[in-house]
């Protein structure tokens, strides 16, 4: 089946720096990748849709200039955290749109800021 | 703007017992609606969908059932077991009319007792 492999699965990084996460889809091409965050025991929040070749669709609420998304191709969306905070410490999460209504998700990137 | 609500947060029940897990859309437009389970750290599994042209389906000991009236849809699972214990959410989409996106609702912790 359609399979999204997401590096890293969890990252430790100090206060100020920027962090890449990275969603490839390995047997199928992935035109719409969708991004999640998710807290400690709570729902995951949609953050960004992004489609291949054209600048993310983000969702209310979620700063642009700082979770920075590129879909450069049909393969490999990438999630940049810019400047992190202990605030952004969550659990990241990609989606990929494997045709129709189906998703197939990531496994996840634990980002925690100190 | 699009909210899915999901009751209850947490659930718990007897192993063998049922458990039923309810879900309200606010967008009378979503048409598909997918159920996932999400053990500790883990990714999103797909355990069952439903579309808006069908009011019931049945997978084993997991069914779906949707009331498009009332913009309500539930899990129910059968005959639980110990490895059912996780954290469950529905969603809603609008397929195309809504970028294939999913809302999702705020989860409900799933414990089966031994």
């Amino acid at each position: 089946g359609a399979v999204v492999s997401q590096h890293p699965s969890w990252v430790i990084c100090k206060s100020g720096t920027s962090v890449k996460i990275e969603c490839r889809s390995l047997d199928f091409q992935a035109t719409t990748m969708f991004w999640y965050r998710q807290f400690p025991k709570q729902s995951l929040m949609l953050m960004a849709t992004s489609n291949e070749g054209s600048k993310a669709t983000y969702e209310q609420g979620v700063e642009k200039d700082k979770f920075l998304i590129n879909h450069a191709s049909l393969t490999l969306s990438t999630l940049t955290v810019t400047s992190a905070h202990p605030e952004d410490s969550s659990f990241y999460i990609c989606s990929a749109r494997t045709g129709g209504d189906g998703y197939t998700f990531g496994s996840g990137t634990r980002l925690t800021v100190v | 703007g699009e909210n899915v609500e999901q009751h209850p947060s947490t659930l718990s029940v007897q192993e063998g017992d049922s458990a039923v897990i309810k879900c309200t859309y606010s967008d009378s437009a979503s048409n598909y609606f997918p159920w996932y389970k999400q053990e500790l750290g883990k990714r999103p599994q797909l355990i069952i969908d439903i579309r808006s042209n069908v009011g019931e389906k049945k997978d084993q000991r997991i069914a779906v059932t949707l009331n498009k009236t009332a913009k309500h849809f539930s899990l129910h699972i059968t005959e639980t077991q110990p490895e059912d214990s996780a954290v469950y959410f529905c969603a809603a989409s609008k397929g195309a009319s809504g970028t294939y996106k999913y809302i999702f609702g705020t989860g409900t912790r799933l414990k089966v007792l031994a």
